[in-house]
């Protein structure tokens, strides 16, 4: 069964610092990556995939086969960022099988 | 075009009572889904439907039950409430393909007192 790992239930960073939001996971097969996003009260939305290669909100993530990983990267955290980050892999024809998420705080 | 909307936005039960959550999608989408978020523990998937009239179990179906009678629509039902099932619920939507993007409701927040 496809495995994500967030290893960080909470992340806290200084306005203006980079962000780094790890995610691994376990796929015998060529993965396809999202991160979804949850800002507080709103409901879950794609922040990216890895496959269409593009940044959102100055995020970007580089799937790395080597070391297994998909981590969300942004060079200068704002204070808009703070919210709770899931890594998402597809499963075959099951369902996405969501990471348990991270929750980023950012401190003005 | 309303997307994926929930009823209701909260809700308070008492132990072994029972409810229906509804959840409507307007986008033609094949699979829905039903999740519960709870803290430390993330999104787990209760129970999923890949078309109307087909229902399929996720990791964590038990004290629910669910039902796809009409494409758009995809229902949640506890038939005995308990506080364990006091949660955060979403449905989500998507077209089909494992991987094509998922789009969720806003969420029902529900207390088992």
């Amino acid at each position: 069964a496809q495995r994500v790992t967030q290893p960080e239930k909470l992340l806290s960073v200084f306005k203006g610092a980079p962000v780094e939001l790890k995610c691994n996971y376990s796929y015998s097969g060529s993965p396809e990556l999202f991160w979804y996003v949850q800002y507080s009260r709103q409901r879950l939305q794609l922040l990216l995939r890895h496959i269409s290669r593009e940044s959102i909100k100055g995020f970007t993530a580089d799937l790395n086969k080597g070391e297994t990983s998909f981590h969300l990267k942004k060079p200068f955290a704002q204070e808009e960022d703070s919210a709770m980050y899931y890594c998402a892999p597809p499963s075959g024809n099951t369902p996405l099988v969501f990471g348990k998420g991270t929750r980023l705080s950012v401190i003005a | 075009n309303a997307g994926v909307t929930q009823t209701p936005k909260f809700r308070v039960l008492k132990t072994g009572q029972s409810m229906t959550l509804l959840c409507a999608q307007d986008m033609n989408h094949e699979y829905m889904y039903w999740y519960r978020q709870d803290p430390g523990m993330g999104l787990r998937l209760i129970h999923y439907s890949v078309g109307e009239g087909t229902t399929a179990k996720g990791e964590v179906p038990d004290g629910y039950n669910v039902s796809r009678l009409k494409k758009q629509n995809f229902l949640l039902g506890l038939e005995s409430a308990a506080p364990s099932q006091t949660s955060v619920y979403f449905c989500a939507s998507n077209k089909g393909l494992a991987s094509n993007e998922q789009y969720f409701g806003p969420g029902t927040r529900l207390t088992v007192t």
